[in-house]
C-alpha cells in the first residue's frame, strides 16, 4: 500500500523565492527522513536528512523539518537559484518489511530566472 | 572507492530478447535495490535484497528476476523483454534500510523495440 505521499508533484517559483515540499509517512516507527535531488539525466543524490531526535536541520539554503505527531517532514529551500531546478524525492520504509525502500513520487521544481 | 556501478549504461533490445543488468557496490552494504524510472515518473521498486543470497519482490516485480550470489553484486534479469520495460533502471545500496543514506548507480537506459 501507499506508505509515503509527497506534495506537490510540480512546483514553479521565481528565482529568489522559497520552495517547500512535504512528505507524509504512515509508519510511526520511522526514524530517518532523507531528501534526494535528481538533476536531469543524473542519479538521485542525498542532499539533507534528519533523524527523529531533532525537529529541524539546516545546511546553508536548505532545511528539513519534522513533525512526528502529524507524521510528515518537509524540505525547505530558500533564495532559490536556477541550479535548484530538479526532481526531489523523499523516502520511507515500514519496519515490518525490512528492505522495502519506497520513494515518494517526486516533486519537479522549476526555478525561473 | 567507486560507490555503486551499473553495467551497461545504455542498451537497445528487441522484443523477446533477454539481458542481465549488473550492479556492483564496494561499500560493503547489506541492502541493495533495483528501481525503474519512467519519463516524468518517480522511482518504482522492482526487487530488493537484504543480504547475500536473499531477494524479495518490490512494487513492480513482474517480468524481472534477480540474484545476489555475492554481497557486492545484484543482478537484474529480463527473460523476455517487452516494450513496456523501456525505462531507466537504477540500482541502489545502503548500509541499512530506512536508517541510512541510499547510494545510487548512474542508471541504465534500456529501450525495447
Amino acid at each position: 500500500g501507499e506508505n509515503v505521499e509527497q506534495h506537490p508533484s510540480t512546483l514553479s517559483v521565481q528565482e529568489g523565492d522559497s520552495a517547500v515540499i512535504k512528505c507524509t509517512y504512515s509508519d510511526s516507527a520511522s526514524n530517518y527522513f532523507p531528501w534526494y535531488k535528481q538533476e536531469l539525466g543524473k542519479r538521485p543524490q542525498l542532499i539533507i536528512d534528519i533523524r527523529s531526535n531533532v525537529g529541524e536541520k539546516k545546511d546553508q539554503r536548505i532545511a528539513v523539518t519534522l513533525n512526528k505527531t502529524a507524521k510528515h517532514f518537509s524540505l525547505h529551500i530558500t533564495e532559490t537559484q536556477p541550479e535548484d531546478s530538479a526532481v526531489y524525492f523523499c523516502d520511507t520504509y515500514e519496519e515490518r518489511s525490512q528492505g522495502n525502500l519506497i520513494f515518494g513520487k517526486g516533486t519537479k521544481l522549476s526555478v525561473k530566472p | 572507492n567507486a560507490g555503486v556501478t551499473q553495467t551497461p549504461k545504455f542498451r537497445v533490445l528487441k522484443t523477446g530478447q533477454s539481458m542481465t543488468l549488473l550492479c556492483a557496490q564496494d561499500m560493503n552494504h547489506e541492502y541493495m535495490y533495483w528501481y525503474r524510472q519512467d519519463p516524468g515518473m518517480g522511482l518504482r521498486l522492482i526487487h530488493y535484497s537484504v543480504g547475500e543470497g536473499t531477494t524479495a519482490k518490490g512494487e513492480v516485480p513482474d517480468g524481472y528476476n534477480v540474484s545476489r550470489l555475492k554481497k557486492q553484486n545484484f543482478l537484474l534479469g529480463l527473460e523476455s523483454a517487452a516494450p513496456s520495460q523501456t525505462s531507466v533502471y537504477f540500482c541502489a545500496s545502503s548500509y541499512s534500510t530506512g536508517k541510512t543514506e541510499a547510494f545510487f548507480g548512474q542508471g541504465t537506459r534500456l529501450t525495447v523495440v
